[in-house]
């Protein structure tokens, strides 16, 4: 089955950092989706990408479609405490797929 | 527009006896998945539901089993607990249409002692 691969695992930075994560995939994907999840709560979706080399913000955040389609970046500009949880990366495969696969994600801690 | 909706937020159970959750998707999805978050797993499919019928399933025993009504609303059914089951069990709907994004409950996290 197809495989994600985030990174990295985790992270500890100060408020005010910019903070890059990114998947990779052994397949193509036709879809990217980044969500973040809060402590106690269900992840949220923050953006969703559907064509190569696409780059999309909302707000702080700015996530890209890999060119290769087998990738995907999240950023966040000047991280502030609010920003702690953990994001997921999923993908939806080509061909059309109803299940996207998950990343195994990404904690993120902000020190303030 | 309300969110996905999952009860109860909180389930203690013992080994052996059985748990049914619930689902209610966002007005206007008819998809509905199941998936199992735990600390070192992650998040992992249990099945998605379309139109009443099961449409994707995931590596799981048949201990774990749902269903879809006519509403869409869901419902997931563990049998038999385990340690193991203990989790937190998320809900997720989407229009149904392939790559279309999912979006989340709040889950319901289940404690087995």
């Amino acid at each position: 089955g197809q495989q994600l691969n985030q990174s990295p695992q985790s992270m500890f930075i100060q408020e005010g950092e910019d903070v890059s994560m990114n998947c990779t995939s052994s397949s193509i994907f036709n879809t990217w989706l980044w969500y973040k999840q809060d402590p106690g709560e269900g992840p949220v979706l923050l953006i969703a990408l559907y064509k190569a080399g696409e780059l999309t913000s909302n707000g702080r955040l700015t996530a890209q479609f890999g060119i290769t389609r087998k990738d995907s970046f999240l950023n966040i500009s000047a991280s502030i405490p609010s920003d702690v949880g953990i994001y997921f990366c999923a993908g939806g495969a080509s061909g059309g797929s109803y299940i996207p696969t998950f990343g195994r994600g990404t904690s993120l801690i902000v020190h303030p | 527009k309300a969110g996905v909706t999952q009860t109860p937020r909180y389930l203690i159970k013992t080994r052996g006896q059985q748990v049914t959750l619930s689902c209610s998707p966002i007005s206007g999805h008819r998809s509905v998945s199941w998936y199992q978050q735990t600390p070192g797993q992650g998040l992992q499919f249990l099945f998605e539901y379309f139109s009443e019928t099961q449409r994707n399933k995931g590596n799981f025993p048949g201990r774990f089993s749902g269903r879809q009504f006519s509403n869409s609303r869901s419902e997931m059914n563990v049998s038999t607990l385990e340690l193991g089951d203990s989790a937190l069990y998320l809900c997720a709907s989407s229009l149904g249409q392939p790559n279309q994004p999912q979006h989340f409950g709040d889950g319901t996290r289940l404690s087995i002692l």
